[in-house]
């Protein structure tokens, strides 16, 4: 079964610093990749995806993502983190065409010190 | 574009009612799937719906159960509420582009409270 891991429960940076968001998934073919992030009480928003063709992938907010395939990752970046990025991201993962079942990871919480 | 619409937003019932909850949603998307949050299990996939068919469905007990109208309004319903059962509720609806799957687009949630 694929599963997702995301090594960091909760992640402390200064406004402005850098940010790399770790995720590792665990699936034999190539998978759909995304990137969620969650404020409190709200819904999932979609930061980026990943289906195919260039790893490098740009998402809204600034933020972008790669796909590493021989280290089955696809970790999630942003060079300057703002203090409304404070909030809780998730990463997902889908069998592949035709299937719409997302496997998340348990998450990470971003906080952002002013 | 409207997005995907989640109601009730909050809900308290008691231990053994039973309870529906519905989502509307983004016009022309006609997959609706379903996901509990909670604390300790994080997102669990509950099922999906297609053209008013559940084609997947997740690990949870049989009082979960779904349904997908014509207009792909979907409705999940959970019979003999248990106080585990106290999660938010996602809604997400994708487009089918060619069989394919596509990103999906999340509601607000509907917040349950088991008392």
């Amino acid at each position: 079964a694929q599963s997702v891991t995301q090594p960091d429960i909760h992640i402390t940076v200064s406004e402005g610093a850098s940010l790399e968001l770790r995720c590792n998934y665990s699936y034999g073919a190539t998978p759909y990749l995304f990137w969620y992030v969650q404020s409190p009480g709200q819904g999932l928003q979609l930061l980026l995806k990943y289906f195919s063709g260039d790893t490098l992938v740009q998402g809204i907010k600034g933020f972008e993502a790669e796909f590493k395939r021989s280290q089955s990752s696809f970790n999630l970046r942003k060079p300057s983190v703002h203090w409304s990025d404070a909030a809780e991201y998730f990463c997902a993962v889908v069998q592949g065409a035709g299937s719409y079942q997302l496997t998340f990871g348990k998450g990470t919480k971003l906080s952002v010190i002013p | 574009k409207a997005g995907v619409t989640q109601t009730p937003r909050y809900l308290i019932k008691t231990r053994g009612q039973q309870v529906t909850l519905s989502c509307s949603p983004i016009s022309g998307h006609r997959s609706v799937s379903w996901y509990q949050q909670t604390p300790g299990q994080g997102l669990q996939f509950l099922f999906e719906y297609f053209s008013e068919t559940q084609r997947n469905k997740g690990n949870f007990p049989g009082r979960f159960s779904g349904r997908q109208f014509s207009n792909s309004r979907s409705e999940m319903n959970v019979s003999t509420l248990e106080l585990g059962d106290s999660a938010l509720y996602l809604c997400a609806s994708s487009l089918v582009d060619r069989g394919r799957g596509t990103e999906a687009f999340f509601g607000q949630g509907t917040r349950l409270t088991v008392v």
